[in-house]
């Protein structure tokens, strides 16, 4: 079974530049996750949804930040303009709903210089 | 007051020893708890869930819950320098998401 596949594991853009991460979950996973880890700090959670429904968007940044799930599967998470404290990893997640342990991607390093 | 909370370390032990792993979380309604390893550069991983009080062996890995002090720990038992990585404690919260610790830097010394 392929696991959460993110892409790409790395970016580097300049400050006020847009960027799109992609997440493909577990198959047969309602639930995905966006989350966003600081160096030395545990991930926090930026979106989750429950098939195509943003269910817990309150952490989510709206103002440069933005995400979608389109037919409950796919997800695209954007920063529209990065700003220089983006930088961090952005993890996505994914979980049968209701799950009580979720899988996580290899994330994408971002880096806005 | 975090509501996850975990010593950052780094906590070193020796080959062979019991390494120690402890949490506190705020949420008395909380019912799930659970433990990733990171290693560096990685992404976490689910290493232990743990719903009930008392403790969950898995191996060489025993999640120890205590409701009543809101208290969660995960014991090594003969650690390996493989097991060198930050360990993350997470709850799953009231919404439903899970609220990690900013993770124990544990270190394997041969």
């Amino acid at each position: 079974e392929a696991g959460v596949v993110q892409s790409p594991r790395y970016k580097i853009i300049e400050k006020k530049q847009p960027v799109a991460f992609w997440c493909n979950p577990i198959s047969g996973h309602n639930t995905l996750y966006w989350y966003l880890q600081n160096l030395g700090q545990g991930p926090e959670l930026l979106i989750r949804y429950e098939n195509e429904e943003a269910v817990d968007d309150s952490q989510l940044p709206k103002d440069r930040f933005s995400a979608e799930r389109l037919k409950g599967v796919d997800s695209t998470l954007k920063i529209q303009p990065a700003e220089l404290g983006d930088s961090a990893v952005y993890l996505c997640a994914s979980s049968l709903q209701g799950g009580y342990g979720y899988t996580f991607g290899s994330g994408t390093r971002l880096t806005v210089v | 007051q975090k509501e996850v909370e975990q010593n950052s370390g780094p906590l070193s032990v020796p080959e062979g020893a019991i390494a120690s792993l402890n949490c506190t979380y705020s949420d008395r309604g909380s019912q799930s708890f659970f433990w990733y390893r990171q290693y560096s550069g990685k992404s976490p991983e689910l290493i232990m869930s743990i719903y009930s009080n008392g403790d969950k062996e898995d191996g060489r890995f025993t999640a120890q819950l205590n409701k009543a002090s809101q208290y969660v720990s995960l014991l090594i038992r003969d650690s390996q320098p493989s097991d060198s990585a930050t360990y993350l404690c997470a709850v799953r919260g009231s919404q439903g998401n899970l609220i990690f610790g900013k993770g124990t830097k544990l270190s394997v010394k041969p």
